[in-house]
């Protein structure tokens, strides 16, 4: 089983930042945070991934709690394609992802 | 670039006949995957590989699955006698840094 929790739907204004919240509270020390996501049913893209420190690639930004409990995704200007599902996946490095459900991001215009 | 590539995008076949899905891991990548996702449902691990053998296999991966590369540069799954059940997309996945994923091959088992 996923070992996160995220709410399974949310809105965003387009070129507005949309903050994709996820719940990890039992993550292990040697656990990284992963976030993919998943447009129709075309193959999971990756977009950032990180251990504790916060993290900035030119798609994302991902905030990681002090605690490792708990992180979240910014898409800092959501554009109409964001619209997709996002998963936020914790393993080890070299293993297997396991996907939950996601949360269905809605980008309006 | 560089990308994992999938074929066929489609592949419509009869109950108990065999499928063969073709997948390009990206060329320095060492870990390999197969996973799939039934319409509907969550995207599910099949089985890992590493160093020409199978690392995982998930309860899905049964005795009618099978994985092979068998030139260095193609990574294969097979399905011996398919099933109605076995419908889904299948998503290869090879791994350096970290993992990405090819475009899928939609199964149609009738």
């Amino acid at each position: 089983d996923a070992k996160t929790t995220q709410p399974t739907s949310m809105d965003c204004a387009e070129g507005r930042a949309a903050n994709l919240p996820c719940n990890h509270s039992t993550i292990s020390g040697n656990e990284y945070v992963y976030w993919y996501r998943q447009i129709h049913s075309q193959g999971p893209q990756y977009i950032i991934h990180g251990l504790k420190n916060n993290e900035t690639n030119e798609m994302a930004s991902l905030i990681i709690t002090e605690d490792r409990k708990s992180s979240t995704l910014i898409l800092p200007h959501a554009t109409l394609r964001d619209t997709a599902v996002y998963y936020c996946i914790v393993r080890v490095a070299g293993g297997k992802l396991i996907f939950g459900q996601g949360t269905e991001l809605s980008v309006k215009p | 670039e560089p990308e994992v590539t999938q074929t066929p995008s489609h592949q419509v076949t009869q109950m108990g006949q065999e499928v063969i899905l073709r997948c390009v891991p990206i060329s320095n990548h060492l870990y390999f995957y197969w996973y799939r996702q039934i319409l509907g449902q969550k995207v599910e691990f099949l089985v890992s590989f590493y160093n020409n053998e199978i690392s995982e296999k998930s309860e899905i991966f049964d005795d009618q699955f099978s994985v092979e590369r068998p030139d260095g540069s193609n990574f294969t799954l097979k399905i011996r006698s398919t099933k109605l059940e076995d419908s889904a997309m299948y998503f290869c996945a090879s791994e350096g840094e970290t993992q990405y994923f090819g475009p899928g091959t939609r199964l149609l088992v009738l």
